[in-house]
C-alpha cells in the first residue's frame, strides 16, 4: 500500500538547520509531486511548499522563502525538508503528504500523509 | 492566523447532528474546491471530504460537506464517540497566500 515514513524526532538549538526525511512505498515515486505541511503546538495547518520528485522543482510558501529547501533522491524514493535559521516558534510537527493528483491543482488533496517529525526548537 | 476561518471548537452528543464551518474568500473557497481533513488524537491529517461534498471509500455516509459562495460546511450526522478529533478545511488560494491554505481547525467533543 501507499506509504510515507519519515525520519524521527529532532530538538535542534536556534539558529541550527534541521533536515526531515519522507521514504515513499508503494507506488511510483516520481510519479507524485510532494507537499510539506507544519503544525505547532495546538495549532492549525501550515502549507510549506512542494517539491517534483521528477524534476527537483519546487515552490515554496512566500513565508518560508529563503529558509526552506526541499530535495530528493530518487535512487531511494525519499524527500527531504530542510529548515534554517531555525527560532523557536518553529517547533512543531512536520508532515510529509502526498499529491494524490500527480501535479498540483485546486482539484487535487494530499493523500497519504507521513505520521509527522517532531522538530522541538530549544536553547 | 490561518486563511481559512473555523470555529476554534463544537460539540453534541452521540446520534446528535453536528456541522462545522469554513469561512475564507473570493480568491480560495469562492473560486475552488473545498477540503476536509480529520486529525484524530496523536495521527497524522486523513483526508474526509473532497471537492466540496465527495467522500472517498471507507468514509461514513453520517459526513457531507457542502460550499456557498466563500463559505463551506462540514456536516456529521449521527455522532459517535470515535468522531471526537480535529476538523480542518484547506482549500487552494489564487493569491500570494496560497497555493494550499488551510483553516484553523475546529475540536470537536463528544459528550
Amino acid at each position: 500500500q501507499v506509504q510515507l515514513v519519515q525520519s524521527g524526532a529532532e530538538v535542534k538549538k536556534p539558529g541550527a538547520s534541521v533536515k526531515v526525511s519522507c521514504k515513499a512505498s508503494g507506488y511510483t515515486f516520481t510519479g507524485y509531486y510532494m507537499h510539506w505541511v507544519r503544525q505547532a503546538p495546538g495549532q492549525g495547518l501550515e502549507w510549506m511548499g512542494w517539491i517534483n520528485p521528477n524534476s527537483g522543482g519546487t515552490n515554496y510558501a512566500q513565508k518560508f522563502q529563503g529558509r526552506v529547501t526541499m530535495t530528493r533522491d530518487t535512487s531511494i524514493s525519499t524527500a527531504y525538508m530542510e529548515l534554517s535559521r531555525l527560532r523557536s516558534d518553529d517547533t512543531a510537527v512536520y508532515y510529509c503528504a502526498r499529491d494524490q493528483g500527480g501535479v498540483p491543482a485546486p482539484n487535487n488533496w494530499f493523500d497519504p500523509w507521513g505520521q509527522g517529525t517532531l522538530v522541538t526548537v530549544s536553547s | 492566523q490561518s486563511v481559512l476561518t473555523q470555529p476554534p471548537s463544537a460539540s453534541g452528543t452521540p446520534g446528535q447532528r453536528v456541522t462545522i464551518s469554513c469561512s475564507g474568500s473570493s480568491s480560495n473557497i469562492g473560486s475552488n474546491y473545498v477540503y476536509w481533513y480529520q486529525q484524530l488524537p496523536g495521527t497524522a491529517p486523513k483526508l474526509l471530504i473532497y471537492r466540496n461534498n465527495q467522500r472517498p471509500s471507507g468514509v461514513p455516509d453520517r459526513f457531507s460537506g457542502s460550499k456557498s459562495g466563500t463559505s463551506a460546511s462540514l456536516a456529521i450526522s449521527g455522532l459517535r464517540s470515535e468522531d471526537e478529533a480535529d476538523y480542518y478545511c484547506a482549500a487552494w488560494d489564487d493569491s500570494l497566500s496560497g497555493p494550499w491554505v488551510f483553516g484553523g481547525g475546529t475540536k470537536l467533543t463528544v459528550l
